[in-house]
């Protein structure tokens, strides 16, 4: 079955703590991004990456990291997390940035 | 560079029509539409490119208009399972997608 997933769906970590995001696609897919969803604001794009080992900035990438070592990983990393990035948080991945966007089921993400 | 959606709400009855726009302030490759549910992934909707097309499937279509910037959804005879948040979003070129703020619809029976 074609899908994206990400894991954890559900995360509590406190102000500081290193933590990873992980985001896999089975459907062969180059293009790959992260969005965080917030009420009001819609989906805001963090980073995307167009291929292994190209990664760019998406509107808001303060505060995190993202790599892209294999066609199929595309993990979001906060190296030390904030309240402000309590959010709800998407990855999805197609074959272009212009093409149909298969999403995660997404990870609810609290820092206190 | 976020696209404007508009309105921000609707609500309906059972069998009523809605339409939803989006517009942008540069100039388009595509444009695309996706339904959320509550507490689901965004679900893609259609894709329409630069072109002026129109698309559509059942009874939810869409047109884009490449001179003004913009495209409309069109829900027509809405069920209740046309409920959720409809989101545009919108290519600049083939690097980005960017989504609007989305539109609330709750449909009633």
């Amino acid at each position: 079955e074609a899908q994206v997933t990400q894991n954890p769906r559900y995360l509590i970590t406190v102000t500081g703590k290193k933590l990873t995001v992980t985001c896999s696609q089975n459907m062969n897919h180059e293009y790959m991004s992260w969005y965080r969803q917030d009420p009001g604001l819609g989906l805001r794009q963090i980073y995307y990456s167009m291929n292994v080992e190209v990664t760019d900035k998406g509107d808001v990438p303060e505060g995190y990291k993202v790599s892209r070592k294999e066609k199929r990983n595309f993990p979001l990393i906060l190296e030390s997390p904030s309240p402000n990035q309590t959010s709800l948080y998407f990855c999805a991945s197609s074959f272009g940035g212009h093409t149909e966007a298969f999403f995660g089921q997404g990870t609810r993400l609290t820092v206190v | 560079q976020q696209p404007v959606q508009s309105p921000q709400a609707v609500i309906l009855r059972e069998g009523e029509d809605a339409v939803i726009n989006c517009s942008s302030s540069k100039a388009l490759y595509s444009v695309h539409w996706y339904r959320q549910k509550h507490g689901e992934a965004p679900v893609f909707l259609m894709i329409l490119l630069k072109g002026g097309e129109q698309k559509g499937h059942e009874k939810i279509s869409a047109s884009f208009n490449e001179k003004k910037q913009q495209s409309s959804l069109y829900l027509t005879a809405s069920q209740l399972s046309y409920s959720g948040t409809y989101f545009c979003g919108t290519s600049y070129n083939t690097d980005k997608l960017i989504f609007g703020t989305g539109t609330r619809l709750q449909v009633f029976p």
